[in-house]
C-alpha cells in the first residue's frame, strides 16, 4: 500500500512552545491529507482537512488558530501546536488517500507529543 | 454527524480461538475498510471493501460488506498473540463528505 511518513515520532516540549508535526506521502502525490487525534485505548478523532494550496477546512470545536496547518506541497502537509499547554498532549496521526482508483486512507506512524 | 457501533468493545481470548467483531450504522457507507492500531503506532489497513455483500480475504482474516451497506463484520481465525491491538472499523459514504468515520474500536488480547 501507499506509504505515508510522520516526523517526529515522539516530541516533549514545555508549556507554551510551538510544535512543528510533518506528514509526508513517500511514493504518491496528495492533494487532500487528514490530521487526526487520538486519546489512549479511544478511536480517531478528525481534526482537519488539509487541502493543498488553499486553506484547511477544521472540524468543528477544533482552534484554527491553535492547530495551524500548512499543506504547501503535493507529498507534505505540517501541522503545528501553537502556544502548547499539556491538555494538547496527545497522539496526533496523519493521513492520506492512496494514489491509486480505490481511494483508501493510509495513515502515518502517528506523533506522540507530551507538553510539560 | 454520521456513527459507526462497533462491538464489543474489548475481547480476552485464548490463542487459536476465533475472533468476530461488526460495525454497524444508522446510514448507508459505499466504502467500509477494516485497520489495526498497535500500541505507539498509526493505523494500518487490513481489509477494505467497496461493493454490497463482498466478502474478502487476507490471510487468516476476513471481513463482509454488508447487504444493506449499513453493516460489516471482522473475523479472525485460529488468532495468534501478535493479533494484539485494536481494530477500527471505518467508513465511507452518505453525509460524511468524503471524511473517513471510525468505529470506537476494539481492544483484542490474546492470551498464549
Amino acid at each position: 500500500g501507499a506509504v505515508v511518513s510522520q516526523h517526529p515520532s515522539r516530541v516533549i516540549c514545555k508549556s507554551g512552545t510551538s510544535v512543528k508535526i510533518e506528514c509526508r506521502s513517500l511514493d504518491f502525490q496528495a492533494t487532500t491529507m487528514f490530521w487526526y487525534r487520538q486519546f489512549p485505548k479511544k478511536s480517531l478523532m478528525l481534526m482537519a482537512t488539509s487541502n493543498e494550496g488553499s486553506k484547511a477546512t477544521y472540524e468543528q470545536g477544533v482552534e484554527k488558530d491553535k492547530f495551524l496547518i500548512n499543506h504547501a506541497s503535493l507529498t507534505l502537509s505540517t501541522l503545528t501546536v501553537t502556544s502548547a499547554h499539556p491538555e494538547d498532549s496527545s497522539f496526533y496521526i496523519c493521513s492520506a488517500r492512496g494514489g491509486g482508483p480505490s481511494g483508501e486512507l493510509f495513515f502515518g506512524e502517528g506523533s506522540r507529543l507530551t507538553v510539560l | 454527524g454520521q456513527q459507526l457501533n462497533q462491538s464489543p468493545q474489548s475481547m480476552f481470548i485464548q490463542e487459536g480461538e476465533d475472533v468476530s467483531m461488526n460495525c454497524t450504522s444508522s446510514s448507508i457507507f459505499n466504502t467500509w475498510l477494516w485497520y489495526k492500531q498497535d500500541p505507539g503506532e498509526g493505523p494500518v489497513l487490513l481489509i477494505a471493501l467497496y461493493k454490497a455483500g463482498e466478502l474478502t480475504s487476507n490471510g487468516r482474516l476476513t471481513a463482509q460488506f454488508g447487504i444493506t451497506r449499513k453493516d460489516s463484520f471482522l473475523n479472525i481465525s485460529a488468532s495468534i498473540p501478535s493479533d494484539v491491538g485494536i481494530y477500527f472499523c471505518a467508513g465511507f459514504g452518505g453525509t460524511s463528505y468524503g471524511k473517513l468515520t471510525f468505529g470506537q474500536g476494539t481492544i483484542l488480547t490474546v492470551h498464549p
